[in-house]
């Protein structure tokens, strides 16, 4: 079956370490998103890529860092330079050739530094 | 701009009853419309989506939303509730022409479902 595979799918971390998650995807798409969630808040977009060896910051990439190197991967490694990293972070993509504006979640990673 | 409003923080009903859990919206252009489910845990899952077709739209588990371009809404409704429908729902609007990196969530309401 095709969709978004999110690892690890829980993570602890101690504070001034660097942590990466990993975001694969067997959808084909073109387009990928990292999103931080906290409780009430809703989404936010911390990073996206339309294309391979591209990516942009979103409207809080502060503290966090990504690389697209494949079209199926799109990690995520959040740095001791995040004030707050306890969260749930969710990866998605979305079809950049018939673009209608959906997107496909994977399960999330939730770390919680100590 | 976008923007998008979801009215109710959380939400409670009984088994059986009907549910509505209410969206305004704010955009500059046609948007596309989405409600997303998330259980505990979980990432989100698609309900439904508004991309300027029929305005009363049809979802999974008998989920539907209107859109209402007068009202700038578009609430979800469901007419019977089940346990299983315990879970956040998301409010999203988004514009077609430009990517997903212009996607906007609501904030979410946590429907709860009593026996």
């Amino acid at each position: 079956d095709g969709g978004i595979t999110q690892s690890p799918k829980y993570l602890f971390r101690k504070e001034g370490q660097n942590v990466t998650l990993s975001c694969e995807q067997n959808l084909n798409h073109d387009a990928m998103y990292w999103y931080r969630q906290d409780p009430g808040q809703g989404l936010r977009l911390i990073y996206y890529s339309q294309i391979v060896n591209d990516f942009q910051k979103g409207d809080i990439a502060e503290g966090y860092s990504v690389s697209r190197e494949k079209k199926e991967s799109f990690p995520l490694t959040v740095t001791s330079a995040q004030k707050n990293p306890t969260a749930f972070y969710l990866c998605a993509s979305s079809n950049g050739q018939t673009y209608t504006g959906e997107l496909f979640f994977g399960e999330g990673s939730r770390l919680t530094v100590l | 701009a976008q923007s998008v409003t979801q009215l109710d923080s959380h939400v409670s009903v009984s088994e059986g009853t009907p549910v509505l859990l209410r969206c305004n919206y704010s955009s500059s252009y046609s948007p596309s419309l989405f409600w997303y489910v998330q259980h505990p845990n979980k990432g989100l899952q698609l309900l439904l989506k508004y991309t300027s077709a029929a305005t009363l739209v049809k979802g999974i588990n008998g989920f539907e939303a209107e859109f209402k371009k007068s009202e700038t809404s578009f609430h979800l409704t469901k007419p019977s509730a089940h346990m299983s429908d315990a879970a956040e729902y998301f409010c999203v609007v988004s514009d077609p022409n430009t990517g997903g990196f212009k996607t906007i969530f609501g904030a979410g309401t946590r429907l709860f479902v009593k026996a």
